[in-house]
């Protein structure tokens, strides 16, 4: 079946740090790929997205590219600020049918001064 | 516009209590669903809808109750709360053409 794998958190940088999250997914078909972003006290709203292998999505600084020959969809940032602290989810969708959305257990980001 | 919102924020049934979580959006979306939040399981999918009048089961959809009388609306009804559905609950909602969802702020619930 389809399924997400992120790496465990939770995880602490210091101001200004690349930061990494790893993420990893098993679908049939051609999934969409998907990063949301959860801060404190709020619900998800999309970071960015990815559609087919070899795109790159990007927004607010981060950046995540889709590979197919890994499964990956690895996000990135090159200098977090202490407002990027959240819980980040990856996660597919096969087709357009809501039952089809997966999404991994979550990344919590801590950013300190 | 105001995008998805829901009732309450918080709450705190007993055992064997019964309630409604409520759920609006104004975008005119066909597609809403409800997720639980649970440590370390991501989302999971309680029930979703495609439109007015048609609802359909998630993942997880044992002790849940939806109906879908307008485009707007999509409450959940918890029918006989159990500890097992302290959660926080987020409601969702998506258009036809897109995969992209809205979520809205969720409903921390406790149930003792």
């Amino acid at each position: 079946g389809n399924s997400v794998t992120q790496m465990e958190g939770p995880v602490t940088l210091s101001e200004e740090a690349f930061l990494t999250i790893n993420c990893t997914y098993t679908a049939t078909g051609y999934p969409s790929l998907f990063w949301y972003v959860q801060y404190p006290g709020e619900g998800l709203q999309l970071l960015l997205k990815a559609t087919k292998a070899d795109d790159k999505g990007s927004n607010k600084g981060f950046e995540a590219t889709y590979r197919k020959e890994t499964t990956s969809f690895h996000l990135e940032k090159g200098s977090v600020q202490v407002s990027d602290s959240a819980v980040y989810f990856c996660a597919l969708s096969v087709g357009t049918s809501y039952d089809k959305v997966i999404f991994g257990p979550g990344t919590s980001l801590s950013v300190i001064p | 516009n105001a995008g998805v919102t829901q009732t309450p924020k918080f709450q705190v049934l007993k055992t064997g209590q019964s309630m409604t979580l409520q759920c609006a959006q104004d975008m005119n979306h066909e597609y809403m669903s409800w997720y639980r939040q649970d440590p370390g399981m991501g989302l999971r999918l309680i029930h979703y809808s495609v439109g007015a009048g048609i609802t359909d089961q998630g993942e997880v959809p044992n002790g849940y109750n939806v109906s879908r009388s307008t485009t707007e609306d999509f409450p959940l009804r918890l029918l006989s709360a159990a500890p097992s559905q302290t959660s926080v609950y987020f409601c969702a909602s998506s258009s036809w053409t897109s995969t992209e969802q809205f979520f809205g702020p969720g409903t921390r619930l406790t149930v003792l």
